[in-house]
């Protein structure tokens, strides 16, 4: 069973710059998580997906972060524009129902804002 | 704020010898619990989930889980330099909230 996919693993971009990344789930998985994980720091939630709807998304910085599933499965997160602070890698996870919270993660985009 | 707090480390152990990781959690309302292995640049890995007080064993992992104390622990029992890595505590009240993770350092 193929594990959940992320791209790109890295992105170097300069402040003010949009960018984006897409998250593939574990097949049959309908919950799907965005996390941020800054260095010496557990992930935070930025985003939750039950199929195409997003449940939660009150850590989500809305005036420059957002994010769609719009077929259920697939997801991209894009920020625009970036600042300096937003550097972190950014984890995708997915689970495989509602309510569960055993997580899988992606490997993650790493992200250096300059 | 609903927290999950961790030793940050580094805890060091020759190795053979028995790891314990510990985790306090403030939310009462968190039903479940899961220890993640991070290695350096790599992911969160899923290594052990408890949902009700006691022990539950894995190998040659155990997670213990006090919900009157809001205490959860991981032992990791005759520790390998591979098992060298993060250790992450998370719980869930709906949510999944991460402590900061302890850094575990077994050497041989």
């Amino acid at each position: 069973e193929a594990g959940v996919v992320q791209s790109p693993r890295y992105k170097i971009i300069e402040k003010k710059q949009p960018v984006a990344f897409w998250c593939n789930p574990i097949s049959g998985h309908n919950t799907l998580y965005w996390y941020r994980q800054n260095l010496g720091q557990g992930p935070e939630l930025l985003i939750r997906y039950e199929n195409e709807e997003a449940v939660d998304d009150s850590q989500l910085p809305k005036d420059r972060f957002s994010a769609e599933r719009l077929k259920g499965v697939d997801s991209t997160l894009k920020i625009q524009p970036a600042e300096l602070g937003d550097s972190a890698v950014y984890l995708c996870a997915s689970s495989a129902r509602t309510g569960s919270n055993e997580q899988f993660f992606g490997p993650g985009t790493r992200l250096t804002v300059l | 704020q609903k927290e999950v707090e961790q030793n940050s480390g580094p805890l060091s152990v020759p190795e053979g010898a028995i790891a314990s990781l510990n985790c306090t959690y403030s939310d009462r309302g968190s039903q479940s619990f899961f220890w993640y292995r991070q290695y350096s640049g790599k992911s969160p890995e899923l290594i052990m989930s408890i949902y009700s007080n006691g022990d539950k064993e894995d190998g040659r992992f155990t997670a213990q889980l006090n919900k009157a104390s809001q205490y959860v622990s991981l032992l990791i029992r005759d520790s390998q330099p591979s098992d060298s890595a993060t250790y992450l505590c998370a719980g869930s009240g709906g949510k999944l909230i991460f402590g900061q993770g302890t850094e575990l350092s077994v050497k041989p």
